[in-house]
C-alpha cells in the first residue's frame, strides 16, 4: 500500500464547475500537506500548503485536512478551462522529503 | 529572478551507459531535490542536498548517486542504465529545506534508455 493515495482521474468537468480533489494517506506523522499543480511538459508549482488540520482558501482554491480521517481536499471554485492540468498532493513529516500522490489529470471543458 | 535551471532538457542513452544531469537553484536557495517522475509511480523522491551534504534519500539503489557543490549547483548520476530508468527527473530548490514544503521545481531532465 502506498503511503499516499490519490485518484489519477482524468477528471472533466465543465468550466465553472466545482471541482473537488482529494487524497489518503497512511503515515500519522505527516504533518504538513501541499497542493502542487502541474501543466504539461513543466515542473510542478506549489499552490497551497497547511499545517496540520483545518481550511486554507487562497481565492479560488481551499485545502481541507483532516488529519483524524486522514483524508486532505482541495476545492476549486468556478473553475476554468486554465485550470486544466494534474494536481499533486504531498505530504511531509519531520524529515525533508515530500511524499507525493500520483497526481489527478484535470480537463475543465469551456 | 531566474528559476531552477536543468540540463539536459532531454537525452537518450543505451542500457549499461551512465547519465550525469544538473540543476542550477534558484539564487539562494540552498537546499536541493531530486525526484523522479514516471507515469505508473508518480513522483518519487532520489534525495536532498543541503550545504553540499547528503540529508536525505530516497528507496533507489546504488546507481543513483548525486552531489552537490559549494555554489548549491547539483548533479545527479545514474550508472548502469536500466530500461525502467527512463523517465523524468526534476530537480527542486527551497532556501533552507525548511518544513513548509515549498519547492521550486524546474523543467525536468526527460531521460529515454533504449
Amino acid at each position: 500500500q502506498k503511503e499516499v493515495e490519490q485518484d489519477p482521474g482524468p477528471l472533466s468537468v465543465p468550466e465553472g464547475a466545482i471541482v473537488s480533489l482529494n487524497c489518503t494517506y497512511s503515515n500519522s506523522a505527516f504533518q504538513y500537506f501541499m497542493w502542487y499543480r502541474q501543466y504539461s511538459r513543466k515542473g510542478p508549482e506549489l499552490l497551497m500548503y497547511t499545517y496540520s488540520s483545518g481550511n486554507k482558501e487562497d481565492g479560488r482554491f481551499t485545502a481541507q485536512v483532516d488529519k483524524s480521517s486522514k483524508y486532505i481536499s482541495l476545492f476549486i471554485r468556478d473553475s476554468q478551462p486554465s485550470d486544466s492540468a494534474t494536481y499533486l498532493c504531498a505530504m511531509q513529516d519531520s524529515s525533508y522529503k515530500l511524499i507525493f500522490g500520483s497526481g489527478t489529470r484535470l480537463l475543465v471543458r469551456p | 529572478k531566474a528559476g531552477v535551471t536543468q540540463t539536459p532538457r532531454y537525452l537518450i542513452k543505451t542500457r549499461g551507459q551512465q547519465v550525469t544531469l544538473s540543476c542550477s537553484p534558484i539564487s539562494g536557495h540552498r537546499s536541493v531535490s531530486w525526484y523522479q517522475q514516471t507515469p505508473g509511480q508518480g513522483l518519487q523522491f532520489l534525495f536532498e542536498y543541503f550545504s553540499e551534504t547528503q540529508r536525505n534519500k530516497g528507496n533507489f539503489p546504488g546507481r543513483f548517486s548525486g552531489r552537490q557543490f559549494s555554489n548549491s549547483r547539483s548533479e545527479m548520476n545514474v550508472s548502469t542504465l536500466e530500461l525502467g530508468d527512463s523517465a523524468l527527473y526534476l530537480c527542486a530548490s527551497s532556501k533552507s529545506g525548511s518544513n513548509t514544503g515549498e519547492l521550486f521545481f524546474g523543467e525536468g531532465s526527460r531521460l529515454t534508455v533504449l
